[in-house]
Parts: C-alpha cells; sequence; structure tokens
C-alpha cells in the first residue's frame, strides 16, 4: 500500500524558515514525480511545486517562487519542501502527493498524504 | 492563473445523479486532457475520483464519470450515496507560469 506521511509544520513567525518532509513507502520512490500541494484552512486546494524522478526538473507556482525549495532524497524514500521567508498567507495544510509517472507535468496526484499544517503568525 | 470556476454547491436526494461542472479557459481545461477530480472529506486528504478527463483508478465506484467539452470539464456522479457527501476540486495543467490549476471546489450535500 502506498503511503505518504508528511511532518515539519508547526507555528513560525514572518519571515521565518521551516522545512517540511514527506517520508514515501509502498511503492520505487524514485521511479515517480512528486508533488506539495497546499489548503489553507477552510479555502480551496492550490499547487505549489513539483520535481522529477530525477531531480532533473522543478516546478514552481508563482506565489511561491523564490522562496521555496522542493527536493528529494531517494535514498531515503523522502521529499521535502524547504520554505523561507514565510507570510501568513503561507498559513495552511501541507500535503505532499504522488504523480502518476515519472515527470511532474501533464499529470495528476494520487494518493495524498495526511498534510502538516503550518501557521504563519506573530 | 485564476482558479477554474465550479459551483459553490450541489445536492441530490439519494438515487439521483448530479452533475459538477468546471469551467476553464482554452490555456487549461480547453487545451489539455490533464484534467482530474478530487473528492475531499472534512478533515480528511484529497482522494483521486478521475484522471485525464474520464479515466476512474482502480477502486472507484463506477458511479463516478467525467467528461469535458471545450473549457468545461464536468464530474457526474450517479446513483447517490449519502457517502458521497463532500467536496469535489478539478484541475488541469495549464500553459501558464503556474502549471497546475484547481478549481474552487463544490460541496456536494445528500438530501
Amino acid at each position: 500500500e502506498v503511503q505518504l506521511v508528511e511532518s515539519g509544520g508547526g507555528l513560525v513567525q514572518p519571515g521565518g524558515s521551516l522545512r517540511l518532509s514527506c517520508a514515501a513507502s509502498g511503492f520505487t520512490f524514485d521511479d515517480y514525480a512528486m508533488h506539495w500541494v497546499r489548503q489553507a484552512p477552510g479555502k480551496g486546494l492550490e499547487w505549489i511545486s513539483g520535481i522529477s524522478w530525477n531531480s532533473g526538473s522543478i516546478g514552481y507556482a508563482d506565489s511561491v517562487k523564490g522562496r521555496f525549495t522542493i527536493s528529494r532524497d531517494d535514498a531515503k524514500n523522502s521529499l521535502y519542501l524547504q520554505m523561507n521567508s514565510l507570510r501568513v498567507e503561507d498559513t495552511a495544510f501541507y500535503y505532499c502527493a504522488k504523480d502518476a509517472d515519472g515527470d511532474w507535468w501533464w499529470s495528476w496526484f494520487d494518493p495524498w498524504g495526511q498534510g502538516t499544517l503550518v501557521t504563519v503568525s506573530s | 492563473q485564476s482558479a477554474l470556476t465550479q459551483p459553490a454547491s450541489v445536492s441530490g436526494s439519494p438515487g439521483q445523479s448530479i452533475t459538477i461542472s468546471c469551467t476553464g479557459t482554452s490555456s487549461d481545461v480547453g487545451s489539455y486532457k490533464y484534467v482530474s477530480w478530487y473528492q475531499q472529506h472534512p478533515g480528511k486528504a484529497p482522494k483521486l475520483m478521475i484522471y485525464e478527463v474520464s479515466n476512474r483508478p482502480s477502486g472507484v465506484s463506477n458511479r463516478f464519470s467525467g467528461s469535458k467539452s471545450g473549457n468545461t470539464a464536468s464530474l457526474t456522479i450517479s446513483g447517490l450515496q449519502a457517502e458521497d457527501e463532500a467536496d469535489y476540486y478539478c484541475s488541469s495543467y495549464t500553459s501558464s507560469s503556474t502549471p497546475y490549476v484547481f478549481g474552487t471546489g463544490t460541496k456536494v450535500t445528500v438530501l
């Protein structure tokens, strides 16, 4: 069974940094692209980043470009999201999701982890 | 990149069929077959229900079906059941600088 477990969320002040992790199991992690999608409390979904199977191609939403960095460690079956210069509007549940293929474009998200909450507040 | 437009709410009685629309533009829904639909129950992670406009993943009930015409995609739930009560989101790949866009979300209520 494919399983994705996020961690690393918490309370951080505006301008601060946080690193999220996503531990993957149940599939050959280094064969697949991965994504981060977020959801502000009570709001809709927003794709924020994707990374290809070999980290050779990475994409970001305009809203996080230059502030967030996606990465992966295939030896640890883990996906990461380094978030810098955090803003109040970055407050959300952050989900990692598996791609259907090795490239992050032209695809869909299945399955999703349970999410980790990031709260940016002073 | 603006979110795809979905109705805020749709309701139906058990056994009925409902359809949720997802309207985009020629830069997203109208140009790509990479339209997918997700079901989200309160406090839970989203679950893939439809991919590539009309394909159902293994394990998803055949009561769920998808289609697309022009810039509008649709999700139909037939034989509505109480367990179908949830939020539903569409998503599409886009040619914009943010490559994926989600819909505004639709709350489905089973009367």
